[in-house]
């Protein structure tokens, strides 16, 4: 199984709103990545987490809350969003995350967010 | 830091012709270079890379070309489809950072019939 999955596809939420996004692996990979990106745009990294301990954080803002339960789960909890974080969001995994060597890194399908 | 850039922003090929992306990027210390592919609704998909030690890797129709020197990546797609119609990346990953890729901006391919 080579496959990053993603729910919800689509996610309509008000700026009062709290949601979660989810994402799963079964790839036994023990690295996993939180990325925005805004149309006509390249991805832009948000989180990274390597074996379930949050290692990068992109200074995103604290109405983004990410959260890795286990080595196969990482959720992206969603509160007091603003208009401009409309975006698809999307879920990477990758064997671990090195300094020196890169693991290439399967993505998931995304989550279009819509802040209304 | 990394900085990417991506040339050209959109490319119109007909099909059965060639396509070449090119990249440039900034920071020595990059040793690994993929090239992504994102059809629309998806999540972006690994179609080739290249490694520093490395000058050029070819997968059937799919070839790139680094020149460590230059800092110039390239990204050939002969005999072009229909299928190849998509966005296009390029990514630079310097060392040291965590597999943290820089990304260019992305080249919009259509392939005509």
């Amino acid at each position: 199984d080579t496959e990053v999955t993603q729910t919800p596809k689509h996610l309509v939420m008000g700026m009062t709103n709290k949601k979660s996004l989810k994402c799963e692996q079964h790839m036994g990979h023990r690295a996993m990545y939180w990325y925005k990106q805004k149309a006509k745009k390249p991805p832009e990294l948000m989180f990274v987490y390597s074996y379930e301990k949050l290692s990068i954080n992109e200074s995103v803002p604290s109405r983004f809350s990410p959260e890795c339960p286990n080595s196969s789960l990482l959720n992206l909890h969603l509160h007091a969003l603003q208009p401009e974080d409309s975006a698809l969001y999307l879920c990477a995994s990758s064997q671990d995350a090195q300094e020196t060597y890169y693991n290439e890194q399967f993505f998931g399908p995304g989550t279009r967010l819509t802040v209304l | 830091g990394e900085n990417v850039e991506q040339h050209p922003s959109t490319l119109s090929v007909q099909e059965g012709d060639s396509a070449v992306i090119k990249c440039t990027y900034s920071d020595s210390a990059s040793n690994y270079f993929p090239w992504y592919k994102q059809e629309l609704g998806k999540g972006p998909q690994l179609i080739i890379d290249i490694r520093s030690n490395v000058g050029e890797k070819k997968d059937q129709r799919i070839a790139v070309t680094l020149n460590k020197t230059a800092k110039h990546f390239s990204l050939h797609i002969t005999e072009t489809q229909p299928e190849d119609s998509a966005v296009y990346f390029c990514a630079a990953f310097p060392t040291g950072t965590a597999s943290k890729l820089t990304f260019g901006t992305g080249t919009r391919l259509q392939v005509t019939l």
